[in-house]
């Protein structure tokens, strides 16, 4: 079975910096999918990035990348310029590659990212 | 595009009283996920439901239960419900093949 590890519990960053999230997972499978998702108060879940694990090229949506190291089977996610709406608890997930029944995610316990004016 | 609607948003039970949630996906999203998330313990899998069948189902007693319906919205029950199942409940939907999921605001589940 897959699992994900957020092992930071919170974090904090001052507006306008850089702050990296960190994730690790375990799989024996070689194709797959990684998310990040977002969690404000408002509690609806909100994708903000995902990597196909067969393309080596990290992916990025404007002020958020991720880190993706396939061997060391680590994903992070870097949000660069801070603003005070990304203040919010951050989940990484993991999807098979496989249709049926591993179409599920699996996700980490998330991290709660707060951000100081 | 509507996004995915749950109800109620929020929901009292008494222990030992049954609950039930609802679910309707974006249109045309033929897949609805559920999951429980408890405080501390992240997001864990329930239910997933497809084409009006139950395809797989996450390590939750069977007091856990749920249906599809023919146009996709979903019901998820949970009997005799115990304190421990105080929960955010959040429902998923998405549309084959495509990989992307969006989620619903949730029910908070309060079992007292």
């Amino acid at each position: 079975a897959q699992t994900v590890t957020q092992s930071q519990p919170e974090m904090s960053v001052q507006e306008a910096e850089t702050v990296t999230l960190s994730c690790t997972y375990d799989t024996s499978e070689s194709d797959y999918y990684l998310f990040w998702y977002k969690q404000p108060p408002s509690r609806q879940m909100i994708l903000v990035i995902r990597q196909e694990a067969y393309k080596q090229q990290n992916a990025t949506e404007n002020r958020f990348s991720v880190n993706f190291q396939k061997a060391a089977k680590s994903f992070s996610l870097k949000i660069s310029d801070s603003q005070l709406g990304d203040a919010a608890m951050y989940f990484c997930a993991y999807r098979s590659a496989l249709t049926g029944a591993n179409s599920k995610l699996t996700f980490g316990k998330g991290i709660t990212l707060s951000v100081r004016p | 595009e509507a996004g995915v609607t749950q109800s109620p948003t929020h929901l009292i039970k008494t222990r030992g009283q049954q609950a039930t949630l609802r679910c309707s996906p974006i249109s045309g999203h033929t897949s609805v996920y559920w999951y429980q998330q408890a405080l501390g313990l992240g997001l864990q899998f329930l239910l997933w439901y497809d084409e009006g069948e139950e395809r797989n189902r996450g390590n939750f007693p069977p007091r856990f239960s749920g249906r599809q319906f023919p146009n996709y919205s979903s019901e998820l029950n949970v009997n005799a419900l115990e304190l421990e199942d105080s929960a955010l409940y959040l429902c998923a939907s998405r549309r084959e093949p495509s990989y992307g999921y969006t989620f619903g605001s949730g029910t908070r589940l309060t079992v007292v």
